[in-house]
């Protein structure tokens, strides 16, 4: 069964500053999917974004970006520039290569952002 | 731009009581999915539903719960006779056809069985 790990339950940032969430899991497969999710106190969850594990270019969007580290199992989230905004729960998650298939969550990591 | 709705945002139920928490997926999307999250452990995945029949469940899912689309519109998660251990945010989530590996999650609906 495929677990992953978020070791940081809580990180800060100031404001305009850089920071990196980690991310490990366990899979047997090779093809995947692998996300991160945003939850604000408004709790609705956003996704951030998504790397596919055939694809050995690092995901980036706008302020966001990963680093995948397929032979390690390590996928680190980087949020450039900080903002207040970006004050949220950031889950990792692991999806089957199949699609459709369970999202298996990490514990999430509590980032505030401080003015 | 379209979104997953979940009603209510706060139930608070009596313990063997049954409850039902409604969501209305993404109008043209196909599956649908229903998560949930214990204060302070990590998000856990209950069931998925396609074509009117359950696709997939986990050993969560067990006989208490059930799901159901009744009208086209609503996907409903019922708990037959909750327990205390029920208390959770509860999560629907749907997305638009088999190939597709976004999920769209509502905004939870907290129960709390008392």
């Amino acid at each position: 069964a495929q677990t992953v790990t978020q070791s940081q339950p809580e990180m800060s940032v100031q404001e305009a500053e850089t920071v990196t969430l980690s991310c490990t899991y366990d899979t047997s497969e090779s093809n995947y999917y692998l996300f991160w999710y945003k939850q604000p106190p408004s709790r609705q969850m956003i996704l951030v974004i998504r790397q596919e594990a055939y694809k050995q270019q690092n995901a980036t969007e706008n302020r966001f970006s990963v680093n995948f580290q397929k032979a390690a199992k390590s996928f680190s989230l980087k949020i450039s520039d900080s903002q207040l905004g970006d004050t949220a729960m950031y889950f990792c998650a692991f999806m089957s290569r199949f699609g459709n298939t369970p999202l298996v969550f990490g514990k999430g990591t509590r980032l505030s952002v401080i003015a | 731009e379209p979104e997953v709705t979940q009603t209510p945002s706060h139930q608070v139920t009596q313990m063997g009581q049954e409850v039902i928490l409604r969501c209305v997926p993404i109008s043209n999307h196909l599956y649908f999915y229903w998560y949930r999250q214990i204060l302070g452990q990590k998000v856990e995945f209950l069931v998925s539903f396609y074509n009117n029949e359950i696709s997939e469940k986990s050993e969560i899912f067990d006989d208490q719960f059930s799901v159901e689309r009744p009208d086209g519109s609503n996907f409903t998660l019922k708990i037959r006779s909750t327990k205390l251990e029920d208390s959770a945010m509860y999560f629907c989530a749907s997305s638009r056809d088999r190939q597709d590996t976004e999920a769209f999650f509502g905004q939870g609906t907290r129960l709390t069985v008392v």
